[in-house]
């Protein structure tokens, strides 16, 4: 398995309080992502990361923030809990060098399962 | 329209048969494909990538590219109970981030 962790990997919290989910990897490797996966969406991308503070957006980031300040963690924050962020997270590695051809292989974590009231 | 689609299933084989996943996306710039697999509550397992069209082999797992037809296929030999999941398909369109379909969710009859 890769070395990836998710903490925690169950949460209930209530809405307007703030929650930050941790990604730890221990494969250096470059890429870092945050998926959310709920029934008849599939998986979409919250975030990505390239680097040491180099972030940019998914498809679907309101309401979300990332850091990174470390190759190996990954943090990503929802500054205020809706009800509509009750989803299961996955947060996945890549080695990817430009993103494209065989790099691009994603392997995941356990995921995070939220739960906002 | 999603940029990779997928039948929901559910998609019902008896042991031991081939079981046959497809999977259409939309971005002609999608160069890489993946399939994963997903049992209820765990998260996805990466099981097969292709890059090239025609056809990749790994054990019981064939996919299967068709970058002409915009056409992505997973063929499962010998299917077993334990092969019962989600199998889900995910495009790399250069983007740094894969686009995946909804998943097929398959059952194996014993």
């Amino acid at each position: 398995d890769a070395g990836i962790t998710q903490s925690p990997r169950h949460k209930v919290t209530e809405t307007g309080t703030p929650v930050t989910l941790r990604c730890h990897q221990t494969e250096n490797h470059r890429y870092m992502y945050w998926y959310r996966q709920d029934p008849g969406h599939g998986l979409r991308l919250i975030h990505y990361s390239y680097g040491v503070k180099d972030t940019d957006k998914g498809e679907v980031s309101d309401g979300y923030s990332v850091s990174r300040s470390k190759t190996e963690d990954f943090l990503l924050t929802l500054e205020s809990a809706t009800s509509s962020q009750t989803s299961v997270y996955f947060c996945a590695i890549s080695a990817g060098t430009s993103g494209r051809g065989p790099y691009n292989e994603q392997f995941f974590g356990p995921g995070t399962r939220l739960t906002v009231l | 329209q999603k940029e990779v689609e997928q039948n929901s299933g559910p998609l019902s084989v008896p042991e031991g048969a081939i079981a046959s996943l497809n999977c259409t996306y939309s971005d002609r710039g999608s160069q890489s494909f993946f399939w994963y697999r997903q049992y209820s509550g765990k998260s996805p397992e990466l099981i097969m990538s292709i890059y090239s069209n025609g056809d990749k082999e790994d054990g019981r797992f064939t996919a299967q590219l068709n970058k002409a037809s915009q056409y992505v296929s997973l063929l499962i030999r010998d299917s077993q109970p334990s092969d019962s999941a989600t199998y889900l398909c995910a495009g790399d369109t250069g983007r740094r981030a894969l686009t995946f379909g909804s998943g097929t969710r398959l059952q194996v009859q014993p």
